[in-house]
């Protein structure tokens, strides 16, 4: 059974700071990881998808890496802002889940400015 | 290209009463998933359907049902609520079956609130 844990659940960090979110699930059989951004009260916002031969995507200040073999993730954003703030969300899809996706609880995520 | 629409966006409802909620996939997607988001549980999968088979069914009582229709829009049913009901619930579509191409696509979700 695919689980997926992301610590921490909480990040603070001052305006221009570089973020690290972590990722990590223990079924390396895996079609792909899709990192989501949530806002309050709203639903989620894809950010980057992973296929499971790829190592890592990159779309502006995010990059997403992948190393299967460790079950680990990481998404990175540069030169964080107060716009940036939101819960941070990876899912993944295993190779035997028939459509469901298997999601962390998150890293809430303030910048300050 | 029109998003994921979910309604309605908000509703109440009491203690034993019935709800149904609406999600349009995205133009082409033919996979609709449900999931409800709770503080306490997080993201849990309801169900997903494919071609309007349901492909998979999360750990949730009989209460909790779904379909989807030959233009790939689907709808969720929940019976008999329940307190612990109230929550978000989130629909997404895909295009494509499982697949390192999947990329699902969620709607702003459905708030409901039982009383």
């Amino acid at each position: 059974k695919q689980e997926v844990t992301q610590i921490p659940a909480a990040l603070s960090v001052p305006e221009g700071e570089n973020l690290v979110l972590n990722c990590s699930f223990t079924d390396s059989a895996i079609y792909n990881l899709q990192w989501f951004r949530q806002d309050p009260g709203k639903g989620l916002t894809s950010l980057l998808l992973i296929q499971s031969s790829q190592r890592e995507q990159t779309s502006g200040r995010l990059n997403a890496s992948l190393d299967k073999s460790s079950g680990r993730s990481t998404l990175y954003i540069a030169a964080s802002q107060p716009g940036d703030s939101a819960t941070y969300l990876c899912a993944v899809l295993t190779t035997d889940s028939w459509g469901k996706f298997q999601f962390g609880a998150g890293t809430q995520v303030v910048v300050t400015p | 290209k029109a998003g994921v629409t979910q309604t309605p966006r908000y509703l109440i409802k009491t203690r034993g009463q019935q709800v149904t909620l609406s999600c349009s996939p995205i133009s082409g997607h033919r996979s609709v998933s449900w999931y409800q988001q709770t503080p306490g549980q997080g993201l849990q999968f309801l169900f997903e359907y494919f071609s309007e088979t349901q492909r998979n069914k999360g750990n949730f009582p009989g209460r909790f049902s779904g379909r989807q229709f030959s233009n790939s829009r689907s709808e969720m049913n929940v019976s008999t609520l329940e307190l612990g009901d109230s929550a978000l619930y989130l629909c997404a579509s895909s295009q494509h079956r499982d697949s390192g191409a999947n990329v699902l696509t969620f709607g702003a979700g459905s708030r409901l609130t039982v009383l």
